[in-house]
């Protein structure tokens, strides 16, 4: 069965580096999207993309942030500098049709940033 | 955005029914979803269920929407060990999903 898969599964990384989180989406979709879980508190919304462009995007995701898909297959989510409080489970998704009809996504297992 | 609340544990018996609530505050969504995450694993679309309904079953799994109350719910049956993971209410909201914070469902033998 297909499924997303992401890359690394833990970074560990000083504060003030610049961190790339990679994600392998599920062939066919068109819609990519990532989330984030700090431990203890929701999975939050961070960007949407879709035709290579960010098509939504939330308050967390500020100029620190980036997003590309350099090839037909990878999606990854690149933090400039960071900050201790970006530490937490980044989560890729992918989807056919995106939140149209009953908006399926699919996640992977996640990446876990640790930020000291 | 939506607030999106659900109870952050249960604990039920094997075989027992086990419900999951969650309320939310904006009553725009057209579709609602429960996602489960299994330890160590990415969040997995369970069920879904269409705002202009009030019920949803599928094989163990019943899902309750009651627009009124701005409430959903989660009924699973006949309750398994496997069933032990954290269960996710979502929203849609634009583009994206608004999640609630989870409620971890431990299945005791």
């Amino acid at each position: 069965e297909p499924e997303v898969t992401q890359t690394p599964s833990h970074q560990v990384t000083q504060m003030g580096q610049e961190v790339i989180l990679r994600c392998v989406p599920i062939s066919n979709h068109l819609y990519f999207y990532w989330y984030r879980q700090i431990l203890g508190q929701k999975v939050e919304f961070l960007v949407s993309f879709y035709n290579n462009e960010i098509s939504e995007k939330s308050e967390i995701f500020d100029d620190q942030f980036s997003v590309e898909r350099p090839d037909g297959s990878n999606f990854t989510l690149k933090i400039r500098s960071t900050k201790l409080e970006d530490s937490a489970m980044y989560f890729c998704a992918s989807s056919e049709f995106g939140l149209r009809n009953t908006g399926e996504l699919f996640f992977g297992e996640g990446s876990r940033l640790t930020v000291l | 955005g939506e607030d999106v609340e659900q109870s952050l544990f249960l604990s039920v018996r094997e075989g027992d029914s086990s419900v999951i609530n969650c309320t939310y505050t904006d009553s725009s969504s057209t579709y609602l979803y429960w996602y489960k995450q299994e330890p160590g694993a990415g969040l997995q679309l369970l069920t879904y269920i269409f705002s202009n309904m009030d019920m949803k079953q599928d094989q163990r799994l019943t899902v309750l929407l009651n627009k009124k109350d701005k409430h959903l719910s989660l009924r699973i049956a006949d309750t398994q060990t496997g069933d032990s993971a954290i269960y996710f209410c979502a929203l849609r909201s634009g583009y994206a999903l608004n999640f609630g914070k989870g409620t971890s469902l431990l299945v005791t033998p």
